[in-house]
């Protein structure tokens, strides 16, 4: 199993382009997570998606775009990159959590240079 | 609301000397609580979970952490530290549904020789 991969790992892009990151798993999981690593701020998330077909905001959307057309992929879009996005990103996944809470695997990350 | 804090940005500790990372929660009900652990240019991998029961939760690398409710922490230790476990390392906790967790700002593991 490869588990959490995403696609690219570099990315340099300039003010108000456009890209999409990808993030697949699996593993089979239907939770995923798209989070975004600044120095000092550990983790914050995006968008997270509990199955195919839905998503939902998380702590810092302004942005950005996602959508889980197909159960093993998650992808992070962004419409028109600002400086402010520079970041690293990472997916994550976890099973179906019900009342419970899982552990989530995380991807390699992406890091992301918008000049 | 859930929030966790991690009080050390930056802790160098002598290969062979052992270590407590701490964190402190603040959570409404018996809490989940993560450890992990980001090696440089990676991604995040669990060290170690607690969800009930014994509070000294035994990990992957030598690591163990211990729940303490009164105190409202679940710091991370290690009788003695290897080179390699020069990292950054995280604790989480849950919130809302959707399994969704809150990570703490991080502490940075320096080991010196």
């Amino acid at each position: 199993n490869a588990g959490v991969t995403q696609t690219p790992k570099f990315r340099v892009l300039k003010t108000g382009q456009s890209m999409t990151l990808l993030c697949a798993q699996d593993m089979n999981h239907e939770y995923m997570y798209w989070y975004r690593q600044d120095p000092g701020m550990g983790l914050r998330l995006i968008h997270y998606s509990v199955g195919e077909g839905t998503t939902a905001k998380g702590e810092v959307p302004d942005g950005y775009n996602v959508s889980r057309l197909k159960k093993q992929n998650f992808l992070l879009g962004l419409e028109s990159a600002a400086p402010s996005q520079t970041s690293v990103y990472f997916c994550a996944s976890s099973l179906l959590a019900g009342t419970s809470v899982n552990e989530q695997f995380f991807g390699p990350g992406t890091r992301l240079t918008v000049l | 609301a859930q929030s966790v804090t991690q009080p050390d940005i930056h802790i160098t500790v002598s290969e062979g000397a052992s270590l407590e990372l701490r964190c402190n929660y603040s959570y409404g009900a018996t809490p989940y609580l993560f450890w992990y652990v980001q090696s440089p240019g990676q991604g995040l991998q669990l060290l170690l979970k607690y969800f009930s029961g014994d509070t000294l939760v035994q990990g992957i690398k030598g690591f163990e952490a211990e729940f303490k409710r009164s105190q409202s922490s679940f710091n991370l230790r290690k009788p003695s530290v290897h080179w390699s476990d020069a990292a950054e390392y995280f604790c989480a906790v849950p919130y809302n549904q959707g399994g969704k967790l809150i990570f703490g700002q991080g502490t940075e593991l320096s080991v010196k020789p």
